[in-house]
């Protein structure tokens, strides 16, 4: 069980389009969601904090107009990356966390992530 | 704010070595510490968890962690490695803000 679904697995978009990422917890329910993004050879950077029904919390220096978080059911997150550059390019993974155990010290559940390529 | 040191960027070891990858953490509260890893290709999967008790913690696959608190340390060790346990390594630390900071990884490759 606790699988989390991350689509797409890569994409290529345009300079100054926006690109939407998808993460569903597939057999669980989920009230936190969390973004990271991975640059090539560095560890996870946690982006933001994504609580569903509420606004997603973000890390210093992320800026939260560029990278939209939406949580609208227990079981979906949606990062969207608007405007992007290629700096944005990046590796983008989502986990989840089971609703209602323990607190903070139950594991994630990680997503196969998103590769981003912006052209 | 807690922060998460990995030393170790890549450790090259050849098969039945043992493994000793450094994890070193700051936060000032009570503090749970994972250790993820990554096979290639594949997504971030939970090795071994700490929250209290015991500070020797067993984990899957044969690896183990010691949590000790005077040194804000958190080692994951193997006493003899495999080809298959190439993969990258992270430790992490949680915090009551419910967020989970990772360290930089270490990739550890195995020689057959």
């Amino acid at each position: 069980g606790a699988v989390v679904s991350q689509h797409p697995s890569w994409v290529i978009c345009k300079s100054g389009t926006s690109v939407k990422i998808e993460c569903r917890s597939l057999d669980f329910q989920a009230t936190t969601m969390f973004w990271y993004r991975q640059f090539p050879k560095q560890s996870l950077m946690l982006m933001a904090t994504s609580n569903e029904g509420s606004k997603a919390t973000y890390e210093q220096g992320v800026e939260k107009d560029k990278f939209l978080i939406n949580h609208a059911s227990l079981t979906l997150s949606t990062l969207t990356v608007t405007s992007a550059h290629p700096e944005d390019s990046s590796f983008y993974i989502c986990s989840a966390r089971k609703q209602g155990v323990g607190s903070y010290n139950s594991p994630l559940h990680f997503g196969n992530g998103t590769r981003l390529t912006v052209t | 704010a807690q922060s998460v040191s990995q030393h170790n960027h890549h450790v090259i070891l050849s098969e039945a070595a043992s493994l000793e990858l450094g994890c070193n953490y700051s936060y000032g509260g009570t503090v749970n510490l994972f250790w993820y890893v990554q096979y290639p290709g594949q997504h971030l999967q939970l090795l071994l968890k700490y929250f209290s008790g015991d500070p020797l913690v067993k984990g899957i696959k044969g690896f183990e962690a010691e949590f000790i608190k005077s040194k804000f340390s958190f080692n994951l060790r193997k006493p003899s490695v495999q080809w298959s346990d190439t993969a990258e390594y992270f430790c992490a630390v949680g915090s009551s803000a419910s967020k989970i900071i990772f360290g930089s990884g270490t990739r550890l490759s195995i020689r057959p």
